[in-house]
């Protein structure tokens, strides 16, 4: 069963722009992370925050948690045409550490 | 070089005729699962493994088979493959502890069967 899921579905922006996507979930987690995936290939981990952090930050990328409305962000600043990818949000539920993963958020940046 | 190997990159089959998709990895991880992903649907889990000989159902096992003899390799067994198997697949592994869920992914095998 899914737990986690992106918002929004699709995002389409200029280069040079922030894109924020969202990630809601459902029970309680050990740790919410990020993956990436250019089209059809295999998902390449961004970036992992714990349930006990509230942000943290990895060159352009910057993502957030709030555990009392079980949701994360993740914030690409300054984006690229090399940033166009498909962006996953996988949770471990709280005792597990084993992901599921959400949907998805496909981003096209415009050159 | 740290990887997880899939192979093959491309497999087409008919209904029925059995096949195996090969998983290895080189970095000595006790974590290994099996994923496909269909259009809208995101990534399913269909088998994970936590260490040699221990495998359990995902949350999309109907069909599949997997097995783990040796710690590198977990190959995905489709012994009589329908055309709603038709998938990408991915084949991931991490260290399998709190403190390092951090998953490695294959390049994916694209499954048509017809």
């Amino acid at each position: 069963s899914q737990q986690g899921e992106e918002d929004p579905q699709a995002l389409s922006i200029q280069e040079g722009e922030n894109a924020t996507m969202n990630c809601s979930y459902k029970t309680s987690i050990n740790n919410l992370q990020w993956y990436r995936q250019n089209s059809g290939r295999g998902l390449v981990h961004l970036i992992l925050i714990r349930s006990n952090e509230r942000e943290k930050h990895s060159g352009r990328l910057r993502v957030t948690l709030d555990t009392s409305k079980k949701s994360s962000s993740l914030l690409i600043t300054a984006s690229r045409a090399a940033d166009t990818a498909s962006y996953f949000c996988a949770t471990a539920p709280g005792g597990s550490y084993i992901p599921t993963f959400g949907r998805g958020t496909s981003l096209i940046v415009h050159p | 070089e740290a990887q997880v190997t899939q192979n093959p990159r491309y497999l087409i089959t008919v209904t029925g005729k059995k096949l195996t998709v090969t998983c290895s990895q080189n970095m000595n991880h006790e974590y290994m699962s099996w994923y496909r992903q269909d259009p809208g649907l995101g990534l399913r889990q269909i088998y994970y493994s936590m260490n040699v000989e221990v495998t359990d159902k995902g949350d999309v096992p109907e069909g599949y088979k997997v097995s783990r003899k040796e710690k590198r390799n977990f190959p995905l067994i489709l012994e009589s493959p329908s055309p709603n198997q038709t998938s990408l697949y991915f084949c991931a592994s991490s260290l399998g502890h709190l403190g390092s869920e951090k998953l490695f992914f294959g390049s994916g095998t694209q499954l048509s069967v017809l």
